[in-house]
């Protein structure tokens, strides 16, 4: 019953260092997407995906960059981290249609020093 | 641009009251979802309402879609500590590219 798996759950980071957050999920989902959620904020989508081989902008997408090479996993990249990345990072997945809800993992827990 | 402006921001309330959260927007929505999310976690759906009008009862839980399909909201009856968390609401819109965009939710504690 595992879901939406994210790892790591906390990272530290230097400024200019790069990182890859790895997400997986064992539903069988055709969209996965990656959220960011700051204070005051809320949740704001930076990539989506809408199936294997595919990726697309959303909100936020400066300074990230993602790849789907398999169904079941969506990366999200950092080339060169920077402060403003400092934020909780969650990755969903869902069924294509309105009607179908998101499945969200238990988020990764980025700081930028 | 805020799509969805929730209210209130914060609710602080003592065990067995009763309380409602809004979800507003100017634009229409194709659907809206309610999510509940604890510390350390991330959202859990609640709820999907796609009809204008509609209204989803979900044990103590009474969710709401306006008929202009502008609005939402949820009503909680006799609430348990348990209750406590950030809830979110969420919507289909037409310019979004069928993603879903989200309010910054109202974080209620409930006190025992």
């Amino acid at each position: 019953n595992a879901g939406v798996t994210q790892t790591p759950k906390f990272r530290v980071l230097k400024t200019g260092q790069s990182m890859t957050l790895l997400c997986a999920q064992d539903m069988n989902h055709e969209y996965m997407y990656w959220y960011r959620q700051d204070p005051g904020m809320g949740l704001r989508l930076i990539h989506y995906s809408v199936g294997e081989g595919t990726t697309a902008k959303g909100e936020v997408p400066d300074g990230y960059n993602v790849s789907r090479l398999k169904k079941q996993n969506f990366l999200l990249g950092l080339e060169s981290a920077a402060p403003s990345q400092t934020s909780v990072y969650f990755c969903a997945s869902s069924r294509p249609g309105q009607a179908y809800g998101y499945t969200f993992g238990s988020g990764t827990r980025l700081t930028v020093v | 641009t805020q799509l969805l402006e929730q209210s209130p921001q914060f609710l602080s309330i003592q065990e067995g009251e009763n309380l409602t959260v809004y979800c507003n927007s100017s634009s229409v929505f194709s659907s809206l979802q309610w999510y509940r999310q604890e510390p350390g976690e991330g959202p859990v759906l609640l709820v999907t309402v796609v009809t204008g009008g509609e209204v989803k009862k979900l044990k103590r839980l009474t969710f709401q879609f306006g008929d202009a399909r502008k609005d939402s909201s949820l009503h909680i009856t006799a609430a348990q500590p348990g209750d406590t968390g950030l809830y979110l609401c969420a919507g289909v819109h037409g310019g979004s590219q069928g993603n879903l965009i989200f309010g910054k939710g109202t974080k209620l504690s409930v006190k025992p």
